[in-house]
């Protein structure tokens, strides 16, 4: 199975920092990437597919870059909404695999 | 609005069989692949299958490959997870997702249930 990589596991900031967050593949997936956001008691949201691609009605201030082993998700200014943890999960090969998971705390 | 809708959750002994529903609204579900994602307990995600819209094709995480089974009914708008020999390392949030598959080349889950608890335990 392709082992996912994410760092960091956790991470404090402030309003208006710029946040990075990065997942790290075992062998090369091309884009097969997607990004999630989830907040305590709810179920994950897509923000981000084909690892650059932003989902329709996610805000901009999210966005992916990346391609082969090694991705990024980025915050471009931290917003108390965006506190919750985020994930990547590639599915470029079987089993699907996510990352550990980063939790952002403000 | 897309909305799912899982059930089926309980408390269940080591061994024993539970099966999960999921019943989808807002969307043409007979064009759609499902899946069912979970969450262990303060942990993280794992994928464990997913369903073709015509049910012809099913793919499964290893460790539930042979125990689970992933089955729809496009006339009940509806995708299940019958869980046989369950384990305690099954416990688990069960989410049902759609698995958006545009053109064969990226997929992503989207939206997802608010899940079901499954409990593993004697």
């Amino acid at each position: 199975a392709i082992q996912m990589t994410q760092s960091p596991s956790s991470l404090s900031a402030s309003v208006g920092d710029r946040v990075t967050i990065t997942c790290r593949t075992s062998q090369g997936i091309r884009n097969d990437l997607s990004w999630y956001q989830q907040k305590p008691g709810k179920a994950p949201k897509v923000l981000i597919y084909g690892a650059t691609t932003l989902q329709t009605g996610v805000s901009s201030r999210f966005s992916g870059s990346g391609t082969g082993t090694d991705f990024t998700l980025t915050i471009s200014s931290l917003q108390p909404e965006d506190s919750a943890t985020y994930y990547c999960l590639q599915d470029n090969t079987y089993p699907w695999t996510f990352g550990q998971g980063t939790k952002v705390e403000i | 609005d897309v909305q799912l809708v899982e059930s089926g959750g309980a408390l269940v002994q080591p061994g024993g069989s539970l099966r999960l529903s999921c019943v989808a609204s807002g969307f043409i579900f007979s064009d759609i692949w499902m899946g069912w994602v979970r969450q262990t307990p303060g942990k993280g995600l794992e994928w464990v299958a997913h369903i073709s819209p015509a049910g012809t094709k099913k793919y499964y995480v290893d460790s539930v490959e042979g125990r689970f089974t992933i089955s729809r009914d496009n006339a009940k708008n509806s995708v299940s997870l019958q869980m046989n020999s369950l384990r305690v390392e099954d416990t688990a949030v069960y989410y049902c997702a759609r698995l958006i598959v545009p053109d064969g080349t990226h997929n992503w889950f989207d939206p997802w249930g608010r899940g079901t608890l499954v409990t593993v335990s004697s």
